[in-house]
């Protein structure tokens, strides 16, 4: 089983808005991550867990705050987002180093 | 530094003619090398990779890739395509601590 579940599939939220991304994976992988992927681009990474502690935070505003609760859960918490947030959001997982990446269908988030 | 170059964004074909994605790579390490597919709103989809065994690598659907070092390439093909070939396809390349270097990705059209 290759699966890596995300909700909800569409989101729309106000810029004064608190919500929250969830990823779930059941393949036993130590790493996970977040895109974001804007149309007609490649996805650009977020963040980077491994064996639950953050690793790469690629400069990432911090209305933007990631959290791993558990080996098999990843989420995302949103705060005070832009209208220029508004994109596909992408959650992977792996088992770490150079191993192949398992993406999620990822969060349609809209920002009014 | 290392690095993905897709070889045009837009790639049309007749369905059952031949399709030849470009993929050249930069990489001061043996690279580890990825084709993903796309559909419209959904996540990425492992086509093949490469990981040093192999230099030709066949994937699902069909697919397969050729790795090439003396020309830095790594093109995905498939003999005959098929309307339901039509997505969105990136090449990348894995930096490894879990770090993925998409090219800009292109997109096949496939005209019946």
């Amino acid at each position: 089983d290759t699966e890596v579940t995300q909700t909800p599939k569409h989101l729309v939220m106000g810029m004064t808005n608190k919500k929250s991304l969830k990823c779930e994976q059941h393949m036993g992988h130590r790493a996970m991550y977040w895109y974001k992927q804007k149309a007609k681009k490649p996805p650009e990474l977020m963040f980077v867990y491994s064996y639950e502690k953050l690793s790469i935070n690629e400069s990432v505003p911090s209305r933007f705050s990631p959290e791993c609760p558990n080996s098999s859960l990843l989420n995302l918490h949103l705060h005070a987002l832009q209208p220029e947030d508004s994109a596909l959001y992408l959650c992977a997982s792996s088992q770490g180093g150079q191993e192949t990446q398992y993406f999620g269908p990822g969060t349609r988030l809209l920002v009014l | 530094a290392q690095s993905v170059t897709q070889l045009g964004s837009h790639v049309s074909v007749s369905e059952g003619a031949l399709v030849l994605l470009r993929c050249n790579y930069s990489s001061s390490v043996p690279p580890y090398l990825f084709w993903y597919v796309q559909y419209p709103n959904q996540g990425l989809q492992l086509l093949l990779k490469y990981t040093s065994a192999a230099t030709l690598v066949k994937g699902i659907n069909g697919f397969e890739a050729e790795f090439k070092k003396s020309e830095t390439s790594f093109h995905l093909t498939k003999p005959s395509a098929h309307m339901s070939d039509a997505a969105e396809y990136f090449c990348a390349v894995s930096l490894g601590g879990g770090k993925l270097i998409f090219g800009q990705g292109t997109e096949l059209s496939v005209k019946p």
